[in-house]
């Protein structure tokens, strides 16, 4: 069965200073994966994902994520931490059933950035 | 163009009533979402529709009752709901099978939900 684990609840940084947010996954499967945004009282919005290809993928608002299978991660990285960038993100892996697109979720990162 | 929208924005509810949340997508998508999600949690997968035609239930209680009238709207009904049931509703779209298993869901803003 697929999950994810994110590693740290709460991370925190200072603006400018590289954003790390840690996500392991287990598959049975190649796995698909995706990252999550989730501003204060607002959905979801996907940042990037991992289907097959090139296993650094680029996303928006500068955040980036590489596929490691050796290491089974797919950690988000962003070198320089906005303000603007505080939210819970949430990395999640597609289903094993071809049938249908279920998203497992990971317990979710909550982002602090300090002034 | 992503946009998933959802209203109502805020609802505010009794025990005894009945109420809907709706959602709409024009981006073509064949498969939608309903989500629950708690404060500090991930999103709970409830329903799954997939060409108007629900596939998951992911064992709901029958307070909630899904809807897709077609393939742009998916509503929710709600009825004799609990104050448990207080959460935030999200809606996702996706392409649907055809995409295969790079498809890709999208979310709304979803409902905050209260049941007093």
């Amino acid at each position: 069965a697929q999950s994810v684990t994110q590693l740290g609840s709460h991370v925190s940084v200072s603006e400018g200073a590289l954003v790390l947010l840690r996500c392991n996954y287990s598959s049975s499967v190649p796995p698909y994966l995706f990252w999550y945004v989730q501003y204060p009282n607002q959905g979801l919005q996907l940042l990037l994902k991992y289907t097959t290809g090139a296993t650094l993928v680029k996303g928006i608002n500068g955040f980036e994520a590489e596929f490691k299978k050796s290491e089974t991660s797919f950690h988000l990285t962003k070198p320089s931490a906005h303000m603007s960038d505080a939210a819970e993100y949430f990395c999640a892996v597609r289903g094993q059933s071809r049938a249908t697109n279920k998203l497992i979720f990971g317990t979710g990162t909550l982002l602090a950035v300090q002034p | 163009d992503t946009e998933v929208t959802q209203t109502p924005k805020h609802l505010v509810m009794g025990m005894t009533n009945k109420k809907s949340l709706k959602c709409e997508q024009h981006m073509g998508h064949r498969a939608m979402y309903w989500y629950k999600q708690k404060a500090k949690k991930p999103p709970e997968l409830m329903f799954v529709y997939s060409y108007e035609k629900l596939s998951i239930n992911e064992s709901v209680p029958s307070r909630f009752s899904p809807e897709c009238p077609n393939s742009s709207l998916l509503n929710l009904h709600l009825h004799a709901l609990q104050p448990e049931d207080s959460a935030l509703y999200l809606c996702a779209s996706s392409q649907g099978r055809a995409r295969g298993l790079a498809d890709t869901q999208y979310f709304g803003p979803g409902t905050r939900l209260t049941v007093l």
